[in-house]
C-alpha cells in the first residue's frame, strides 16, 4: 500500500528564516511526487511534480528536491504570503490516475 | 484565478434537496476528478472520469451521482444528503488519465447539510 507521511505536521517560522518541509513516501514504483500549496478555503495550486531521484525544481522562494525515498520543500527567506498548507501526494505507476495524499504541512510565517 | 471553474462557491441544502455542482475547464485535459475534502485534511478521491468516461468510482453513496456530459463539463448531482456529507467539493482536471501530469483544481464548493 502506497504511503505519504509529512512532517512536521505545523510549522512557525519568522519572516526571513529559511527551513525545510519533508515528504516520506513508500510506493511500488514512482509515477510521480507532487507538491501543492492550499490556502484556506481554496482549491490546491500545483506547485512542483517531480519524477526521479536527483532530479530538483525551483520557483521564487520555493525549491522541490527527490530522492528515492523523501522529498524536500526548501523556504528560502519567507514572507508571509507563502503562509498556507503544503501538501505532497505521489502517483504509484500501478494506480493509474490514483493520487495518495499526505496530511499535509501547515506553515504560518510571522512578519 | 485557477482554470477549472465550479459553481456554485456555497451551498446549503436539506437532506431532502436534490442539488448539483458543476465544473468546467477549458485546457483540453481528458481526465477529470471530483473529491471531497474534510477540515485539516487532505483530498480524498470520489470519481474519476477517463475521456468522459467514468473510470473509478471509490466506493461512493449512490446519493452522490457523477455526471460527465462532454471533455470540458463535470457534474455531482446530490440528493438525500446527510449532515455527515458537509464538506469542500473539489473539482480537479489533468492532461491525460494515468499519465503523471498534475492535477489542477478548482476552488471548490462549500456543501452544508442541514
Amino acid at each position: 500500500e502506497d504511503q505519504v507521511t509529512q512532517s512536521p505536521e505545523a510549522l512557525r517560522l519568522q519572516e526571513g528564516e529559511s527551513s525545510s518541509l519533508n515528504c516520506s513516501y513508500t510506493v511500488s514504483g514512482l509515477r510521480g511526487l507532487f507538491w501543492y500549496r492550499q490556502d484556506p478555503g481554496k482549491g490546491p495550486e500545483f506547485l512542483f511534480t517531480l519524477y526521479s531521484a536527483g532530479e530538483e525544481k525551483e520557483k521564487e522562494r520555493l525549491k522541490a528536491t527527490l530522492t528515492k525515498k523523501e522529498s524536500f520543500l526548501h523556504i528560502t527567506a519567507p514572507k508571509p504570503e507563502d503562509s498556507a498548507t503544503y501538501l505532497c501526494a505521489v502517483q504509484a505507476e500501478a494506480s493509474g490516475s490514483r493520487l495518495t495524499f499526505g496530511e499535509g504541512t501547515q506553515l504560518t510565517v510571522n512578519p | 484565478d485557477t482554470e477549472v471553474t465550479q459553481t456554485p462557491k456555497h451551498l446549503v441544502m436539506g437532506m431532502t434537496n436534490k442539488k448539483s455542482l458543476k465544473c468546467e475547464q477549458h485546457m483540453g485535459h481528458r481526465a477529470m476528478y471530483w473529491y471531497k475534502q474534510k477540515a485539516k485534511k487532505p483530498p480524498e478521491l470520489m470519481f474519476v472520469y477517463s475521456y468522459e468516461k467514468l473510470s473509478i468510482n471509490e466506493s461512493v453513496p449512490s446519493r452522490f451521482s457523477p455526471e460527465c456530459p462532454n471533455s470540458s463539463l463535470l457534474n455531482l448531482h446530490l440528493h438525500a444528503l446527510q449532515p455527515e456529507d458537509s464538506a469542500l467539493y473539489l473539482c480537479a482536471s489533468s492532461l491525460r488519465p494515468g499519465a503523471a501530469s498534475p492535477l489542477h483544481f478548482g476552488n471548490g464548493t462549500r456543501l452544508t447539510v442541514t
